[in-house]
Formats: structure tokens, sequence, C-alpha cells
């Protein structure tokens, strides 16, 4: 089992739509999650990190962390079509020794 | 400069060389990861070090690839002998400790013909 999974997409969703990114992890003692977003042909860039159980909101971007179901999203409202990259989702390892990266979910937003 | 610092920017070799990249952590950061990305990939885990610990080698594919990470600071990637399916964009990354926000270099695009 891979200890990040994402759904690798792609995802696509018009624009001015919401768009929910998926991640589920396996170490139940991660205790920090975090959001990249990678450009085509660029580095992955961090949009979000989250921490607590429960929603963090940060302008259009809003994460969300379960950690009785290992469950971590990324929701995006009123999606642009800037929007559209690979999302990576990260997290610690228990001991928070390492971070460990997801596949990535590409994601499309149509004008 | 403020930011992770990869060299070169592009590498192109023959098959069968070996070929050195390089990574300029932020400085003061302890932890430092290099990923390998081919082309519509997700990030492949290739090492970690964090402070003076023994580095995580648990990502490296194959014996021709080794880094080492001098004074905690500036990490070499290593390849012996390059093969054609080493080609792909390297990636560094250095966070302030091993869990947290990690900042990426702009990557070395590695092509081996």
């Amino acid at each position: 089992q891979k200890e990040v999974e994402q759904n690798s997409g792609p995802l696509s969703v018009p624009e001015g739509a919401i768009a929910s990114l998926n991640c589920t992890y396996s170490d139940r003692g991660s205790q920090s999650f975090f959001w990249y977003r990678q450009y085509s042909g660029k580095s992955p860039e961090l949009i979000m990190f989250i921490y607590s159980n429960g929603d963090k909101e940060d302008g259009r971007f809003t994460a969300q962390l379960n950690k009785a179901s290992q469950y971590v999203s990324l929701l995006i409202r009123d999606s642009q079509p800037s929007d559209s990259a690979t999302y990576l989702c990260a997290g610690g390892n228990t001991g928070g020794f390492k971070t460990i990266f997801g596949a990535g979910t590409r994601l499309f937003v149509k004008a | 400069g403020a930011g992770v610092s990869q060299s070169p920017s592009n590498k192109v070799t023959e098959k069968g060389k070996d070929v050195e990249l390089r990574c300029d952590p932020i400085s003061g950061h302890t932890a430092l990861y290099w990923y390998r990305q081919s082309l519509g990939q997700g990030l492949e885990f290739l090492i970690y070090f964090q402070g003076n610990s023994a580095p995580d080698k648990s990502g490296l594919p194959s014996d021709r690839f080794s880094a080492e990470r001098t004074g905690g600071s500036v990490s070499t990637l290593t390849i012996q002998r390059t093969q054609q399916e080493d080609s792909a964009v390297y990636l560094c990354a250095s966070s302030l400790e091993g869990n947290t926000e990690a900042f990426f270099g702009q990557g070395t695009r590695l092509t081996v013909v």
C-alpha cells in the first residue's frame, strides 16, 4: 500500500465550479499535511498546509483533514483555467521525520 | 540566493557516462530531498537527508545512484553509467525540519542519448 494515495485523474471541471481533490494516507501517526500545486514544466509550490482535524480556508482554497478516516482533501471554489495543474498531496510520517508525496492529481478547468 | 538552487539546469550526456547533479538548499534547512520526475509522472522519491542522521536511501533505484551531503548543506546526486531510462527531471527540495514546508529547486533536466 502506498503511503499517500491520490487519484491521478485527470479531473475536469468547468470554469466557476468547485474542484474537489482527495488524498488518503496510511500512516495513522501522520500529523501534518500539505497541498502543492505543480504547473507543467515547473516545480511544485506550496498552496496550503493543515495540521488539525476540520477545515482550513485560504481564499478560494479549503483544506479538509479527517484523521479518523485518514483522509485529506482540497476544495477549489470558483475554479479558473489558471488553476489547471497537478496537485500533490503530502504528509509527514510518524515522528515527523520525513514528508511523503502522493503521485498527484491532474486538474483541468475548462473555460 | 533565497531559494533552492540546482545546477546544471539541463544536462545532456551519452549513455554510459557518469553525471553529477548539484543542489544548494536554503541556508539553515536541515532536511534535503531528491526526487525524480519523468514526463507526465508523479514525484519519485530518491533519497532524504536530515541533519546528521544517516540518509534514507530507500528510493534509490539501483546502485548506480548515490548521493552525499557535505557539511549539512550542499548535496550532490551522482548517477554512474547512465542509461536512457535515467532521463528525467531531478528535483531537489529542502525544508527547515523533516516535516515542514518543502521548497523545491527548479530541477535539472537530464537527457541520456
